[in-house]
């Protein structure tokens, strides 16, 4: 069965930290792995990681995939009050006939204190 | 651009209802959208995958008869809940994927329809 793993599962950090979000994977067919930021609604689309050791960036956010150790890290530097939401990981697999739904972590649900 | 509209936000109806869900991609097509369920406290569960023009594919566990797929063009899927019942109330999102070009793009979420039945 497939399997996508976050930690931790709720963090509490003062406004100006720099946290780490971990994401660890147990798939077949892995084509990539997906970050979002869910706030009240639905996810909003952060990165997207396909090839091994490539970090992303946007702004203060960054992430980097690890296909040997099946994992990924989420970065926020110098955390605001708004980044305060639900972090999911989810991966993507390849199929025969081409798109697959997303397998989703639990999330991790980061509070920024001011 | 990848916007997803879903409709309606909010739903609330007596058991036995059925309740109608849209899923449009606004400026883009999309030949597959996909159904995913989330419970509070949990995380996203993906339902079926909604392909235009030909039958949606459900996981395991979910029923087909209960939840009805249509996706009749390459900008709107309807998730239809048969006869709903308490247990049916849940947060559901629609998402949408880009496949024009040749680029690995992601998913883009609706913002989700909050049903409650009573």
């Amino acid at each position: 069965e497939d399997k996508v793993v976050q930690s931790p599962l709720s963090l509490v950090v003062h406004e100006g930290d720099t946290v780490t979000l971990n994401c660890s994977y147990e798939v077949t067919n892995f084509r990539s792995l997906l970050w979002y930021k869910q706030e009240k609604k639905a996810p909003t689309f952060l990165f997207m990681l396909t090839s091994s050791g490539i970090e992303k960036k946007s702004g203060r956010l960054s992430s980097i995939l690890d296909k040997k150790e099946l994992s990924s890290i989420l970065n926020i530097t110098a955390t605001q009050t708004g980044d305060s939401a639900i972090y999911l990981c989810a991966v993507e697999l390849y199929s025969g006939g081409g798109a697959d739904g997303l397998t989703f972590g639990k999330g991790t649900h980061l509070i920024i204190q001011p | 651009g990848a916007v997803v509209s879903q409709h309606p936000s909010w739903v609330i109806c007596k058991s036995g209802t059925s309740v109608k869900i849209e899923c449009r991609s606004l400026d883009f097509q999309a030949t597959t959208m996909f159904w995913y369920r989330q419970f509070p406290k949990q995380s996203l569960m993906l339902m079926a995958t909604s392909n235009e023009g030909s039958k949606a594919t459900y996981e395991q566990g979910v029923e087909k008869d209960k939840f009805l797929i249509n996706h009749a063009s390459l900008t709107l899927s309807t998730l239809t809940v048969t006869s709903a019942h308490p247990e049916d109330s849940s947060f559901y999102i629609c998402s949408a994927r880009d496949f024009t070009g040749y680029s690995n793009q992601p998913q883009h979420f609706g913002d989700g329809t909050r049903l409650s039945i009573l």
